[in-house]
């Protein structure tokens, strides 16, 4: 079965300084989607950044970035520049694959994210 | 992004009662929506899979005659809570999946807050 596993419950960094997210999963499919999503105190579940796996280049959305690791199974996210408003709940994502073209999600147990000023 | 409605946003009732989260895809047609159930400071949990008309899947655990899901249109979703009880309590948040499922997005409505008194 799948899994994800975030093992930081809690990371705190200072604005304007760069903090890495880790997140670690189990599969035996070799093509798959992985994901971090963003849920802010408003509780509405944001997409940060995707990565598709046969894609070895890392993904990258502004200061957001992964560092894919598909050997090891590793998935983690840095966050650059770390502003105010990226304090959130961030959950790492696996997608699986379901019957007749569907797909869900499976997440990691979620890293609450603060930011100092 | 495409967006993707919760109502209520919260909502309060008795013991007993039961109580209809609606889900809706506001600009496109939504193929499978998922319903999660999210407890405080925890991860979301997958309750069930449905699919624009025909009966839902669910979780392993999950009680359906309890929680009825219904997806009688491609936009529209809905779940309902049936002789809710306190430990129904929580946050139950939705997502769609349109057609073009390979993009790999789902994407997620504001989320509903149910206390039952």
């Amino acid at each position: 079965a799948q899994t994800v596993t975030q093992s930081q419950p809690e990371m705190s960094v200072q604005e304007a300084e760069t903090v890495t997210l880790s997140c670690t999963y189990d599969t035996s499919e070799s093509d798959y989607y992985l994901f971090w999503y963003k849920q802010p105190p408003s509780r509405q579940m944001i997409l940060v950044i995707r990565q598709e796996a046969y894609k070895q280049q890392n993904a990258t959305e502004n200061r957001f970035s992964v560092n894919f690791q598909k050997a090891a199974k590793s998935f983690s996210l840095k966050i650059s520049d770390s502003q105010l408003g990226d304090a959130a709940m961030y959950f790492c994502a696996y997608r699986i694959y379901i019957i007749q073209g569907a797909q869900k999600l499976v997440f990691g147990q979620g890293t609450r994210l603060t930011i100092n000023p | 992004g495409a967006v993707v409605s919760q109502h209520p946003s919260w909502v309060i009732c008795k013991s007993g009662t039961s109580v209809k989260i609606e889900c809706r895809s506001l600009d496109f047609q939504a193929t499978t929506m998922f319903w999660y159930r999210q407890f405080p400071k925890q991860s979301l949990m997958l309750m069930a899979t449905s699919n624009e008309g025909s009966k839902a899947t669910y979780e392993q655990g999950v009680e359906k005659d309890k929680f009825l899901i219904n997806h009688a249109s491609l936009t529209l979703s809905t779940l309902t809570v049936t002789s809710a009880h306190p430990e129904d309590s929580s946050f139950y948040i939705c997502s769609a999946q349109s057609k073009d499922w390979y993009t790999g997005e789902l994407f997620f409505g504001e989320g509903s807050r149910l206390t039952v008194l």
